[in-house]
């Protein structure tokens, strides 16, 4: 299976401030289509996921360009300018280009 | 509006059986390949499996394959999940999804004697 490593486990922020968590996988992630499968979710304390951006830097419906991502292959990072108080909870990223698919541990951003 | 109701969820014995559902609306079921996700307490997220448009196809985890069976009847807009032979490390919020993109609100499932 594909081994997703999210780092930071936990962040601490202050409103207003950027941050940025980092998303390794065990394996390049470019799937056979040339595509990269490789997505950015939220959960919100006591919610569902939802889905900020897919296949590395495409924001979803509705979401925020204060997010970003970037990244290729293996190695990738979600940014965050001037978070809001909307923006806590716990980061996953996701990886659709093998199975089964994976994700990573998750990283839980907090308000300092 | 994009809308996916998980429901079934319940206490269940170990090696017993269970079987979720998802009502989906707001969009053409019939069109999207679907997927089932859970959550163990307080832990991170495991694809349990997905299934294509007309139901011909599966693709599940090797953690639960043959345990667990996806199928779908679009004529009701309904996902199912059928779990047999349950384990106490099943015990988990489960979830249907569209492409990670939406996801229900997910029915909690507890396996325990």
């Amino acid at each position: 299976d594909v081994v997703m490593t999210q780092t930071p486990p936990s962040l601490s922020v202050a409103i207003g401030q950027s941050v940025s968590i980092s998303c390794k996988s065990s394996q390049s992630l470019v799937y056979s289509d040339g595509k990269t499968y490789l997505h950015w979710l939220l959960q919100s304390p006591g919610r569902s996921p939802k889905r900020l951006i897919y296949q590395v830097s495409n924001l979803g419906s509705g979401v925020p360009d204060r997010f970003s991502g970037t990244g290729s292959q293996k190695d990738f990072t979600l940014k965050i300018s001037r978070v809001e108080a909307e923006d806590l909870g716990v980061y996953y990223c996701a990886q659709t280009t093998h199975f089964p698919y994976t994700f990573g541990a998750g990283t839980k951003l907090e308000l300092k | 509006e994009v809308q996916l109701v998980e429901s079934g969820g319940s206490l269940v014995q170990p090696g017993g059986s269970l079987k979720l559902s998802c009502v989906a609306s707001g969009f053409t079921f019939s069109n999207y390949w679907m997927d089932w996700v859970r959550q163990t307490p307080g832990k991170s997220l495991e694809w349990i499996g997905e299934i294509n448009t007309d139901g011909s196809k599966t693709n599940c985890a090797p953690s639960i394959k043959d345990r667990f069976t996806i199928s779908r009847d679009n004529a009701k807009n309904t996902l199912y999940l059928q779990m047999s032979n349950v384990k106490s490390d099943d015990t988990a919020i489960y979830y249907c999804d569209i492409l990670l993109a939406y996801w229900g609100q997910g029915t909690l499932v507890t396996v325990s004697s």
